[in-house]
């Protein structure tokens, strides 16, 4: 299995809503990252597990909270979201964060919409 | 700053002619550089890597330079076809405080057309 699967592959939430964002990768990597994307823009590094430990938080705010229940997965828990939070979120997952002459594996995304 | 430009922004095509992309970095100390495909809505799929040491590496009808000297990289796209239409993202890692950080380019959308 060399694929990173996300879940759903889109939701639409109210701003009132709690939703989660599921991310699952079988290839024995170590670390796992949260990335949003908007529109014709690159991607924008939120989180990154290394070792199901929380090692950077991009000054994300509260409103996102992730999770990682053991080194296959990774959650991303959303609450009381606002409309400009709508963008696609990419989880990515690599060898290790010490290793950077691995490449990342990139998920297909979510397609997050906040009304 | 260490910051990755890439150009043109957008570029339209004929199918079936070879077209360049350009990346420029000002990543220092620098560790490898990556070129990804992404389709609109999807996630970005690895095409090449290079470490410093690599000047040139290829993936089908893909081919990405390197010269670390002017820190600048390529990518050639060969006899293009309609599936090549989607964003090319350049990323530099460095490595930092023990670990490494990527920076991604802003990226450039190529069109291909029938």
């Amino acid at each position: 299995d060399t694929e990173v699967t996300q879940t759903p592959k889109h939701l639409v939430m109210g701003m009132t809503n709690k939703k989660s964002l599921k991310c699952e990768q079988h290839m024995g990597h170590r670390a796992m990252y949260w990335y949003k994307q908007k529109a014709k823009k690159p991607p924008e590094l939120m989180f990154v597990y290394s070792y199901e430990k929380l090692s950077i938080n991009e000054s994300v705010p509260s409103r996102f909270s992730p999770e990682c229940p053991n080194s296959s997965l990774l959650n991303l828990h959303l609450h009381a979201l606002q409309p400009e939070d709508s963008a696609l979120y990419l989880c990515a997952s690599s060898h290790g964060t010490g290793e950077g002459n691995y490449g990342y594996t990139f998920g297909s995304g979510t397609r997050l919409t906040v009304v | 700053k260490n910051q990755v430009e890439q150009s043109p922004q957008s570029l339209i095509i004929l199918e079936g002619k070879n077209c360049t992309l350009q990346c420029n970095y000002t990543v220092s100390p620098f560790s490898n550089l990556r070129w990804y495909k992404q389709d609109t809505g999807r996630g970005p799929v690895s095409l090449t890597i290079m470490t410093f040491s690599e000047n040139t590496k290829s993936n089908g009808r893909y081919t990405a330079t390197l010269d670390a000297d002017t820190k600048q990289s390529s990518l050639h796209i060969t006899a293009s076809q309609l599936s090549d239409s989607a964003s090319y993202i350049c990323v530099v890692t460095f490595p930092t405080s023990g670990t490494y950080k990527y920076i991604f380019g802003t990226g450039t959308r190529l069109k291909v057309l029938a």
